[in-house]
């Protein structure tokens, strides 16, 4: 079955560390999204990417980073410098001529003790 | 002002009823309109997807866009338990990146 895979779905860190999120996906879409999502608010975007080894930031790419080597593979780093790193993230991927048609993995629970 | 407003509930009905959720947008640009419902813990998915005004229909499900009032609605009929979930709206105009409402949380009780 085509779709996104995200790991892992609960992850806990303690303050000061990095975590990497893993996202997957074998729809063959070119874009392939970060999101965060907060009680209450709609999805922020994160970082985006549209193309191999290449992407932008989004609305709240501080303290985040991201790689894009593989079209499959979109794999998110929360850094120590992001001040409230407790959220839900979704990745997602669509295809370039259907920004508005995103298809998203179940996300990751990250949660800082 | 949110460029986005979506009430975020939460919208308890009975089963069978007739439910209508709404968002307003101040960007007169935005051309597509998007649904997605999002159930507890999990990814979102796309439910409806339509461009510029007018209706659109998906079995139980209808769309409608009104740009002069700058306000969509989704409409559910014959609500089931099933459909108990997180709706959210999204729009974006072309080439630009998608906006997200907030979302209603949606209670159908059997």
């Amino acid at each position: 079955d085509g779709g996104i895979t995200q790991s892992p779905k609960y992850l806990f860190r303690k303050e000061g560390q990095n975590v990497t999120l893993s996202c997957e996906q074998n729809l063959n879409h070119d874009a392939m999204y970060w999101y965060r999502q907060d009680p209450g608010q709609g999805l922020r975007l994160i970082y985006y990417s549209q193309i191999v080894n290449d992407f932008q930031k989004g609305d709240i790419a501080e303290g985040y980073s991201v790689s894009r080597e593989k079209k499959e593979s979109f794999p998110l780093t929360v850094t120590s410098a992001q001040k409230n790193p407790t959220a839900f993230y979704l990745c997602a991927s669509s295809r370039l001529a259907s920004p508005g048609e995103l298809f998203f993995g179940e996300g990751s629970r990250l949660t800082v003790l | 002002q949110k460029e986005v407003e979506q009430d975020p509930g939460p919208l308890s009905v009975p089963e069978g009823a007739i439910v209508s959720l709404n968002c307003t947008y101040s960007n007169s640009a935005f051309q597509y309109f998007m649904w997605y419902r999002q159930y507890s813990r999990k990814g979102p998915e796309l439910l409806m997807y339509t461009y510029s005004s007018g209706n659109k229909e998906d079995g139980r499900f209808t769309a409608q866009v009104d740009k002069s009032s700058k306000y969509i609605s989704l409409f559910i009929r014959d609500s089931q338990p099933s459909d108990s979930a997180t709706y959210l709206c999204a729009m974006s105009s072309y080439g630009n990146k998608l906006v997200f409402g907030a979302g209603t949380i949606l209670r159908v009780k059997s």
